[in-house]
């Protein structure tokens, strides 16, 4: 079936230099992208979201890039600092009808862990 | 406000034994989901509910049952544990059902079945 995957499950990044996340997913028909953070023991949180029609999308020190064509999802974080150390989750979504509601399909994760 | 609630944030079961893990929300929220997440792998959707009176199923749900009596509750419930079904698990919400926004999770029930 398709499916939502990461191809690092673990990144170590030098604090103060950039991250970069990757996703990628398989279901052409997905139309909205999430990407969570989740802290040891805590259940994810929000971080920022893309709609297919857009290719980027910037947040507070974090930019996401949807790649349509290669279906590649990637999240950006600049100045990575020591509280940026938790597991990364893209998730996709397709719009469904109100009825019938909608499902996410999140991928396997990410450990970004970051190193003074 | 609260957010998402869940209950008990530990339980230990026996094998057959049953129990239901408990979820409220205070933000009005139509769209309430159950996820279980297991080591080295994602969220995988459980049962999911678009409003009071009406639920569907996930990914995964055999195992599991869910009501949607109110708009704040959505307890799942396992008749019957088995080891399979040791995980966290999450509750989420979101106003919107069709999730163009934030889904709210709740801090996890770890759940061990012996």
């Amino acid at each position: 079936g398709e499916n939502v995957g990461l191809h690092l499950p673990t990144l170590s990044v030098q604090e103060g230099d950039n991250s970069i996340i990757n996703c990628a997913y398989s279901n052409s028909a997905s139309d909205y992208f999430i990407w969570y953070k989740q802290e040891s023991g805590k259940g994810p949180q929000f971080i920022i979201d893309i709609r297919s029609n857009m290719d980027k999308r910037q947040g507070q020190r974090v930019t996401v890039l949807l790649n349509k064509t290669v279906k590649h999802l990637s999240l950006q974080i600049a100045a990575t600092q020591p509280g940026d150390s938790a597991v990364y989750f893209c998730a996709e979504n397709i719009y469904m009808i109100k009825a019938a509601g909608n499902k996410l399909t999140f991928g396997g994760g990410t450990r970004v862990l970051v190193k003074p | 406000n609260a957010g998402v609630t869940q209950t008990p944030k530990f339980q230990v079961l026996k094998t057959g034994q049953s129990m239901t893990l408990q979820c409220a929300q205070d933000m009005n929220h139509e769209y309430m989901s159950w996820y279980r997440q297991d080591p080295g792998m994602g969220l995988r959707l459980i049962h999911y509910s678009v409003g009071a009176g009406i639920t569907d199923q996930g990914e995964v749900p055999n195992g599991y049952n869910v009501s949607r009596s109110t708009t704040e509750d959505f307890p799942l419930r396992l008749l019957s544990a088995a080891p399979s079904q040791t995980s966290v698990y999450f509750c989420a919400s979101s106003y919107s059902t069709d999730l163009t926004g934030e889904l709210f999770f709740g801090e996890g029930s770890r759940l061990t079945v012996l």
